[in-house]
């Protein structure tokens, strides 16, 4: 079963506190990517990858960083976390020919 | 800059009731239109797909339409029921780069 599996699920930490939210996929694609999704503002894109050490940023990568050390895995870090990075993240696979989404099951991170 | 509106931000129906959800865009060069549904925390899953040649798929209760040239889709609900209650991504994707459009989607709720 094709699965893109996010952990941990929910998160609460603190201001500055490194986080880092794994995600990994066992569908062998190559274009995985992260949203952070908002009320009102809906899906927005923080980081892409489109192979193994080939990384870009969306359109909202600031306080971000990512690394694609292999296929499978695309770890997202919030090296100095700030309230406003309080959100839902999805990881997403890239998968057929009409650019689908495949999304992961959510982070719910909360910076207080 | 390629943008995605969503209408209604939310809507209320009864059980059984079809509903339309509209979708506008100024994406170009078009590739094509995704509708997600998303579950209460979940992560997007993809509903229908169209190209530039489609105007209509559907998938079980739903349909979609799609009118180029006007750059307009709408998500048709037929017999709604309670388990249609979630939210729904309008995405357009541009051709060439496979950057994508999110909408801010639409909220259904299904009241038996």
């Amino acid at each position: 079963e094709a699965q893109v599996t996010q952990n941990p699920r929910y998160l609460i930490t603190v201001t500055g506190k490194k986080l880092t939210v794994t995600c990994s996929q066992n569908m062998n694609h190559e274009y995985m990517s992260w949203y952070r999704q908002d009320p009102g503002l809906g899906l927005r894109q923080i980081y892409y990858s489109m192979n193994v050490e080939v990384t870009d940023k969306g359109d909202v990568p600031e306080g971000y960083k990512v690394s694609r050390k292999e296929k499978r895995n695309f770890p997202l870090i919030l090296e100095s976390p700030s309230p406003n990075q309080t959100s839902l993240y999805f990881c997403a696979v890239r998968r057929g020919a009409h650019n689908e989404q495949f999304f992961g099951p959510g982070t719910r991170l909360t910076v207080l | 800059k390629n943008q995605v509106e969503q209408s209604p931000q939310s809507l209320i129906i009864l059980e059984g009731k079809n509903c339309t959800l509209q979708c506008n865009y100024t994406v170009s060069p078009f590739s094509n239109l995704r509708w997600y549904k998303q579950d209460t925390g979940r992560g997007p899953v993809s509903l229908t797909i169209m190209t530039f040649s489609e105007n209509t798929k559907s998938n079980g209760r739903y349909t979609a339409t799609l009118d180029a040239d006007t750059k307009q889709s709408s998500l048709h609900i037929t017999a709604s029921q309670l388990s249609d209650s979630a939210s729904y991504i309008c995405v357009v994707s541009a051709g060439g780069d496979y950057k994508l459009s999110f909408g801010a989607g639409t909220t259904v709720t299904v009241r038996a």
